[in-house]
């Protein structure tokens, strides 16, 4: 079985600011990570992710998340917060053994403010 | 662009109506998803098919069913809508064979908000 923490439901920056969204994850298996992206009243979109390779991973609007093995966690930070960014984050985890059909995990979510 | 469309945004149900919430993606994906979202839990996934025809329960698949009879469409049935599944559903799609593990993107509808009175 996988799961997902993510620390803080709610987050609040100021413009400009460091956002940094935590995500810690438990699986038995090699995970793949990845965080989305939710607008108001949209879907999710896929802001990055994490399969094999580099544990620094770019994504898109700024956005970069590091898998550290050691810690079990995939952070979200982005070094400059612009208002566009407030919306709601999801760290998810799918399973890297087996046949897991993009199925995905997710974590409770955190609702990112940004403040002029 | 690719586009997975549910039919409802706001729906407003009865206890005890059956309800149909309806997808349609236009990607040819083979799988298909269903999550309910819900402040404070985040999304969590009730069924999801592999195949036409074919399906699989999800996390908390009780009092719900599935259909899928043509690629493009998964459909959630509420065989007697309660208060406790008022919530926000959404609907997802991907391509992944089953010989290669390639976990590429879920792509989500907009959702349809579910009140059930």
């Amino acid at each position: 079985a996988q799961s997902v923490t993510q620390l803080g439901s709610h987050v609040s920056v100021s413009e400009g600011a460091l956002v940094l969204l935590r995500c810690n994850y438990s699986s038995s298996v090699p995970p793949y990570l990845f965080w989305y992206v939710q607008y108001p009243n949209q879907g999710l979109q896929l802001l990055l992710k994490y399969t094999t390779g580099a544990t620094l991973v770019k994504g898109i609007n700024g956005f970069e998340a590091e898998f550290k093995k050691s810690e079990t966690s995939f952070h979200l930070t982005k070094p400059s917060a612009h208002m566009s960014d407030a919306a709601e984050y999801f760290c998810a985890v799918a399973s890297s053994g087996g046949t897991s059909y993009g199925k995905l995990t997710f974590g409770q979510g955190t609702i990112l403010t940004v403040h002029p | 662009d690719v586009k997975v469309t549910q039919s409802s945004r706001y729906l407003v149900k009865r206890t005890g109506e059956k309800v149909f919430l309806e997808c349609v993606q236009d990607m040819d994906h083979e799988n298909m998803f269903w999550y309910r979202q819900d402040p404070g839990l985040g999304l969590r996934l009730i069924y999801f098919s592999y195949d036409v025809k074919m399906k699989e329960k999800g996390d908390i698949p009780e009092g719900y069913s599935v259909s899928r009879e043509k690629k493009e469409r998964f459909s959630l049935i509420l065989e007697s809508a309660s208060t406790n599944q008022t919530s926000m559903y959404l609907c997802a799609s991907s391509y992944e064979t089953r010989a290669i593990m390639t976990n590429e993107k879920l792509f989500f509808g907009s959702g349809t908000q579910l009140s059930v009175l």
